[in-house]
């Protein structure tokens, strides 16, 4: 089956504990894109990467690294987490030359 | 600077009462509009994808149409099921999607 997977669906952390949240594609897409997704706030774009080894900034960087070392996978890496960064967050992935992106379940993490 | 503002942000419709959700948007070089459904403690669902304006999409109960400043979704006699988060995004040309708020539509039996 066709599908983007997020690990871990939900977490709980304290301020400052390093976490990596996982995101991985089957479908052989070029393009990965991480959100995050607050209340009156909507989806903010965090990074994107066009390709492998080719990332870049969203909207709401800070605070967040990326690293694209294979197609398939695209982690995003909170090196030292505050209660700002308690959130719901997607990832998404599309091929090239397609608009359409495809959205994987969703983390939710709590950062206390 | 792109901006997408939904509204109204909550609606509530009675079973086969048909309405429509207004999503308006600013930017700079539209390459795309794009509708998408949201499910409770689920990831956005693609529904819907417009270029230009006149375009019109449908499917089942839903049709999206597109103009210069604005679009619409409009449900046509809705169930229960079609209860959720309807998000619409615009698309630049550096492939950014900025998406809405969102309307949170509920449909009661």
């Amino acid at each position: 089956e066709a599908q983007v997977t997020q690990n871990p669906r939900y977490l709980i952390t304290v301020t400052g504990k390093k976490l990596t949240v996982t995101c991985s594609q089957n479908m052989n897409h070029e393009y990965m894109s991480w959100y995050r997704q607050d209340p009156g706030l909507g989806l903010r774009q965090i990074y994107y990467s066009m390709n492998v080894e080719v990332t870049d900034k969203g909207d709401v960087p800070e605070g967040y690294k990326v690293s694209r070392k294979e197609k398939r996978n695209f982690p995003l890496i909170l090196e030292s987490p505050s209660p700002n960064q308690t959130s719901l967050y997607f990832c998404a992935s599309k091929p090239a030359g397609v608009d359409t992106q495809y959205f994987g379940p969703g983390t939710r993490l709590t950062v206390l | 600077e792109d901006q997408v503002t939904q509204s109204p942000e909550a609606l509530r419709l009675q079973e086969g009462e048909s309405s429509s959700l207004n999503c308006s948007y600013t930017v700079s070089g539209l390459r795309g509009l794009f509708w998408y459904r949201q499910d409770p403690g689920k990831g956005p669902e693609f529904l819907f994808t417009l270029y230009s304006a006149g375009e019109e999409k449908e499917k089942e109960r839903l049709k999206a149409t597109l103009t210069k400043k604005e679009s619409f979704l409009h449900i046509t006699a809705p169930k229960p099921e079609d209860s959720a988060t309807y998000l619409c995004a615009v698309q630049d040309g550096a492939q950014k999607l900025v998406f809405g708020q969102g309307t949170r539509l509920t449909i009661n039996p």
